[in-house]
């Protein structure tokens, strides 16, 4: 079962700050985020355990929130380069085998 | 660098032709999936393989088949394309361990 993603869309001017959101509806091992530029393949950004722990990639981190089922993405301060579309990956029993939501497409502007 | 390639980046087949998807990686991975990606549905997963000769139903195999004779190359097949197989198709790797993905640039196939 696909997890849901929100939004489906979002604009920023450059140094400003956006969450996207992953929230499935069955308990989860893992959660894997990936970003896609248009016309390349998507590029794995981090990967998440249950724990609750949080990660950083240059100013991009994420957390997981276990009992929820839900992980979040943060864009900080953000720049030109993070425009793409992100996707979260969850594994529900740590077999390499990922659902993929519908993506979030992320504009940012000079 | 570690690589994904997918043979065709474009094609344009007819309806009820066969059609060959080849993917093939240099990591010596275990792990090979075919994905779908269309707008407003994101990647869902077709095929997958954790080893040679081995496959496993993904989310939606209807219409397609997988052979994986060799490590390096997994192929997906088409017996007989229609058209809302129209799509993007992305191949990806993994070796285990976090099991993070290695995808191929795809293969956009429009089917007549």
């Amino acid at each position: 079962q696909q997890p849901v993603q929100s939004p489906q869309a979002v604009i920023l001017r450059e140094g400003e700050d956006a969450v996207i959101n992953c929230s499935s509806s069955k308990a989860l091992y893992s959660v894997h985020w990936y970003r896609q530029k248009h016309g390349e393949a998507p590029i794995f950004l981090m990967i998440l355990l249950k724990g609750g722990e949080q990660k950083g990639h240059d100013k991009i981190s994420a957390s997981f929130n276990e009992k929820k089922q839900q992980s979040s993405l943060y864009l900080t301060a953000s720049q030109l380069s993070y425009s793409g579309t992100y996707f979260c990956g969850t594994d529900r029993s740590n077999d390499y085998k990922l659902s993929f939501g519908a993506g979030t497409t992320v504009t940012v502007r000079a | 660098d570690v690589k994904v390639t997918q043979s065709s980046r474009y094609l344009v087949k007819r309806t009820g032709e066969k059609v060959f998807l080849e993917c093939v990686q240099d990591m010596d991975h275990e792990n090979m999936f075919w994905y779908r990606q269309d707008p407003g549905l994101g990647l869902r997963l077709i095929y997958f393989s954790y080893d040679v000769k081995m496959k496993e139903k993904g989310d939606i195999p209807e219409g397609y088949s997988v052979s994986r004779e060799k490590k390096e190359r997994f192929s997906l097949i088409l017996e007989s394309a229609s058209t809302n197989q129209t799509s993007m198709y992305l191949c990806a790797s993994s070796g285990g361990g976090t099991g993070e993905l290695f995808f191929g640039e795809g293969s956009r196939l429009t089917v007549l």
